[in-house]
């Protein structure tokens, strides 16, 4: 089973900032199989990047995902307001699917 | 619009049994496979079980597994949940995802669209 780490465990930034997430696996992700999901408390999960870079639909191009390998990183360019929220990545590319532990990007 | 609604969480005992139901419609449900993630009070997200859209293949976590059975009824647009010996470290709130690949196989699947989820309490 792959694990992954997700770091830091929180973000204080303030609106207009940029977010780095970080997403490691133990072991090499196939073919960049490496999903991102926004979760705002009291909602369910929201896709945000698939194949480690494309965008789900209506997703805004403030966010933006990149990595290979072991190595994945979530980027959201200029914080707006409704996007302090726990952010989780997936990998889909072994025999089970598993999630990192979250990171929560909070309001500074 | 895609639309996943579950049904059946509910407070139980230890060892007892629940099924859960997900209705699905605004998309063609025989297209997809389909999950069940769940995430415990105030934790991460964990990957449950999914079922390819033919049923032809399913899959579950190592702490399910043995425990859950998942079923689907395309001619009724539902998935289904079997879940037997129900323990407290079950207790969570239960998703339905739509898989985001066409005919993907269960464990090369991410999750494009989400119910709300159902509560299962397992407590004595």
């Amino acid at each position: 089973e792959i694990v992954l780490t997700q770091s830091p465990g929180t973000l204080s930034l303030s609106p207009g900032e940029r977010a780095t997430l970080s997403c490691r696996a133990s072991q090499s992700v196939s073919i960049g199989y490496l999903a991102w999901y926004q979760q705002k408390p009291g909602q369910a999960p929201r896709l945000l990047i698939y194949g480690a870079s494309r965008r789900a639909a209506g997703i805004p191009d403030r966010f933006s995902g990149i990595g290979s390998g072991t190595d994945f990183t979530l980027t959201i360019n200029r914080l707006e307001p409704e996007d302090f929220a726990v952010y989780y990545c997936q990998q889909y590319g072994s025999s089970r699917l598993t999630f990192g532990g979250g990171t929560k990007v909070e309001i500074k | 619009e895609v639309l996943l609604v579950e049904s059946g969480g509910a407070l139980v005992q230890p060892g007892r049994s629940l099924r859960l139901s997900c209705a699905a419609s605004g998309f063609t449900f025989d297209d997809y496979a389909i999950h069940w993630v769940r995430q415990a009070p105030g934790k991460g997200l964990e990957w449950v079980s999914g079922i390819t859209w033919n049923s032809g293949s399913t899959g579950y976590a190592d702490s399910v597994k043995g425990r859950f059975t998942i079923s689907r009824d395309n001619a009724k647009n539902s998935l289904y949940l079997q879940m037997n010996s129900l323990r407290t470290e079950d207790t969570a709130l239960y998703y339905c995802a739509k898989g985001g690949d066409l005919v993907a196989t269960v464990n090369r699947d991410f999750f494009d669209h989400w119910g709300q989820g159902t509560l299962v309490t397992v407590s004595s």
